[in-house]
């Protein structure tokens, strides 16, 4: 069964500065990983997928990283903004999941201060 | 990408009631699902939507307490039945096209009294 972790659990950080936020997974046999970010009370907004094949994928100032081999990712959030404070979640997507599920980690939840 | 809409955005309930939420998808999509996201817990998945036939709950979850429709390629219903304030929760409508990228919608905000 997969398992998600995410560390930090939370963090909190001053404007400008760059986010490092780590996800690992026990299963490594994966078609690919989804980074989302979830406003309070909101539905997810999907950011970054990055395929198998992949060791980075990149948009604007997200850049997100992938070792299957060892089941970890980060995503880094270069020059922090204010409007970056949110969870983020990672979600790797198994290849052996039946009925094609995605397993959550519990989420980084950021705080960029001004 | 997917455009997911869903109906009510946010709904306060008595206990023993039920409520029907509606997903709507910009385009025909294989696969559907339903997540569960308590208070300050991460997502949960309740079931997958699947058209023409019943859907196919997660361990914990049953019929009887989140029937689920899907009646075309664009379309899901969640029933949350005879709720208690356990159910207080936001409920989200998921897509995803083969190994393809997942989607979600806004969610709906339920609070039961």
């Amino acid at each position: 069964k997969q398992e998600v972790t995410q560390i930090p659990a939370a963090l909190s950080v001053p404007e400008g500065e760059n986010l490092v936020l780590n996800c690992s997974f026990t299963d490594s046999a994966i078609y690919n990983l989804q980074w989302f970010r979830q406003d309070p009370g909101k539905g997810l907004t999907s950011l970054l997928l990055i395929q198998s094949s992949q060791r980075e994928q990149t948009s604007g100032r997200l850049n997100a990283s992938l070792d299957k081999s060892s089941g970890r990712s980060t995503l880094y959030i270069a020059a922090s903004q204010p409007g970056d404070s949110a969870t983020y979640l990672c979600a790797p997507y198994p290849i052996k999941a039946a009925g094609n599920k995605l397993t959550f980690g519990g989420g980084t939840r950021v705080l960029v201060k001004p | 990408s997917a455009v997911i809409s869903q109906k009510p955005s946010r709904d306060i309930c008595q206990r023993g009631t039920s409520l029907t939420i509606q997903c709507q998808v910009d385009s025909q999509v294989t696969m559907m699902f339903w997540y569960r996201q308590q208070p300050g817990q991460s997502l949960t998945l309740i079931a997958t939507a699947n058209q023409g036939s019943e859907a196919t709950y997660e361990s914990g979850f049953v019929i009887d307490k989140f029937p689920i429709s899907r009646p075309n390629l664009t379309f899901s219903t969640l029933t949350v039945s005879n709720m208690s304030p356990e159910d207080s929760s936001i409920y989200l409508c998921s897509v995803r096209q083969g190994s393809h990228e997942q989607y979600f919608g806004p969610g709906t905000r339920l609070t039961v009294t």
